[in-house]
C-alpha cells in the first residue's frame, strides 16, 4: 500500500497570512491532485499536476509538484475565510488507483 | 450536469440490518470508486469499476460489502449484516479515463 504524508496535520493561521503544505511520499506518482473537502460534502479536485517540476497556479493557490514525481505542495496567498477546510493531495500510482494522503486541516481565523 | 448523485445522504440502522448505499456518476464517465471516510483512517478505496467491470475490490473490509454496477448510471454498495464498526461516510466519485474525480455528497451511515 502507498502512503501519502502531508503536514501540518493541523494549521490554524490569522486571515491575511500566507502557508504553505506539504504532501510526501516515497513512490513516484504518475500524477498528484489536490482537492478541499469542507464540512459535509465530497472532496473538490482544485488541480492535477503530472510533469516534474510543474507549478500550477489557481488565483491565490500555487501547486507544486516535485522534480522527482514524490513530493508536492500548496502554497495560499494572503488566507480568506473561504479557504478553510480539509486539504487532501492524492497520488495515482501505476495501478490506477488514486491513494489519498491524510489530509491538512486548515482554519482561517477572520 | 448535476453532478454525482449519492442516496440517501444520512442513514441510520441497527447493527445486524442490511443497508444498501446508492450512487449515480456523471454521465459519460467510465470510472466509478466507492470510498469510506473515517476520522481515524481518513479516505479509504474500497472499490472501483471501469465500464461498469469491477477491476479492484482489494479495499473491501470482508465479505459483508458487496459493490455492483449494473449499469453506467447506477451502483450500489451493500452491507450485510451491518457492524457499528461500519459507521462512516461513504463516498461515490466518477472519472472520465481516470483523470479529475467528482465526488458526491456522501452517505453518512451510522450503525447502532
Amino acid at each position: 500500500t502507498q502512503l501519502l504524508e502531508q503536514s501540518p496535520q493541523f494549521l490554524s493561521i490569522q486571515e491575511g497570512e500566507n502557508l504553505t503544505v506539504y504532501c510526501n511520499s516515497s513512490s513516484v506518482f504518475s500524477s498528484l491532485q489536490w482537492y478541499r473537502q469542507e464540512p459535509g460534502e465530497g472532496p473538490v479536485l482544485l488541480v492535477t499536476v503530472v510533469t516534474g517540476g510543474e507549478v500550477k497556479k489557481l488565483k491565490r493557490l500555487t501547486f507544486q509538484f516535485g522534480d522527482a514525481r514524490k513530493d508536492s505542495s500548496l502554497h495560499i496567498t494572503a488566507a480568506q475565510p473561504g479557504d478553510t477546510g480539509l486539504y487532501l493531495c492524492a497520488g495515482v500510482f501505476g495501478n490506477e488507483k488514486l491513494t489519498f494522503g491524510t489530509g491538512t486541516r486548515l482554519t482561517i481565523i477572520p | 450536469d448535476a453532478g454525482v448523485i449519492q442516496s440517501p445522504r444520512h442513514e441510520v440502522t441497527e447493527m445486524g440490518q442490511e443497508v444498501t448505499l446508492r450512487c449515480k456518476p456523471i454521465s459519460g464517465h467510465d470510472y466509478l470508486f466507492w470510498y469510506r471516510q473515517t476520522m481515524m483512517r481518513g479516505l479509504e478505496l474500497l472499490i472501483y469499476f471501469n465500464n461498469n467491470v469491477p477491476i479492484d475490490d482489494s479495499g473491501m473490509p470482508e465479505d459483508r460489502f458487496s459493490a455492483k454496477m449494473p449499469n453506467a448510471s447506477f451502483s450500489t454498495l451493500k452491507i450485510q449484516p451491518s457492524e457499528p464498526r461500519d459507521s462512516a461516510v461513504y463516498f461515490c466519485a466518477s472519472s472520465w479515463n481516470n483523470y479529475g474525480y467528482t465526488f458526491g455528497s456522501g452517505t453518512r451511515l451510522t450503525v447502532v
